[in-house]
């Protein structure tokens, strides 16, 4: 199983851009990248999702090196309202059984 | 509005009981998924199941048990709650894509 690490916590200024960055040494070849924000009693939910170089849509960015060791979300201008957790993901998400283990998660906390 | 309904959505529990957590959802997914969330901590997987009639073992899965009969359902089981059982529990489902899509959350105390 790919095994991620995230700092544990972050803090930001409303209008600044903000990278979060995830390891996952022994990620596998089949495995994509996924990002989810969750807010306090409430289910994860779908950022953004890579499998190599950069992704963007409408809330962020993801950032993969080729090695793809490692990978960075960046949430540009954020606001108040993006304090939450954020996890990254990493498994594979098609064809035979596999295990989704999400990490421990990032706090960002944003302030005025 | 499809999704995923668990149910209930909180419940308090003694210590031994049997206790069946329910998941459904409505969007034709083939994989479903139980995570547990202790208070300040990450999710960790339960069970899983990539399709109707398999099911697999996640993270933690002592204590528990699932079943997969038909596309939508996929109920948790807790033969014997014990209080390390208290916590919120999380179903979720996918396409095969990568974007999970999760319920409310079931809370859980074992008193």
């Amino acid at each position: 199983l790919a095994k991620t690490t995230q700092p544990i916590s972050m803090d930001s200024y409303e209008g600044q851009e903000v990278n979060i960055t995830c390891s996952h040494n022994n990620i596998a070849t089949n495995d994509y990248i996924t990002w989810y924000q969750q807010f306090p009693s409430q289910g994860p939910r779908f950022i953004i999702q890579g499998y190599k170089t950069k992704v963007t849509n409408e809330v962020a960015s993801l950032f993969i090196p080729a090695d793809r060791k490692s990978s960075t979300l960046s949430l540009p201008r954020v606001s108040l309202s993006d304090t939450a957790v954020y996890y990254c993901l990493v498994g594979v998400f098609s064809g035979s059984a596999r295990q989704l283990t999400f990490g421990s998660g990032t706090q960002l906390t944003v302030l005025p | 509005i499809a999704g995923i309904t668990q149910a209930p959505t909180s419940q308090i529990l003694a210590a031994g009981r049997r206790m069946t957590l329910r998941c459904t959802q409505d969007m034709r997914h083939n994989a479903m998924y139980w995570y547990r969330q202790d208070l300040g901590l990450g999710l960790r997987l339960i069970h899983y199941s990539n399709t109707a009639g398999t099911t697999g073992k996640g993270e933690v899965p002592d204590g528990y048990s699932v079943s997969r009969a038909n596309t939508d359902d996929f109920p948790l089981t807790l033969a014997s709650a014990v209080p390390s059982q208290t916590s919120v529990y999380f179903c979720a489902s996918s396409v095969g894509t990568g974007e999970l899509f999760f319920g409310e959350g079931s809370r859980l105390t074992v008193l």
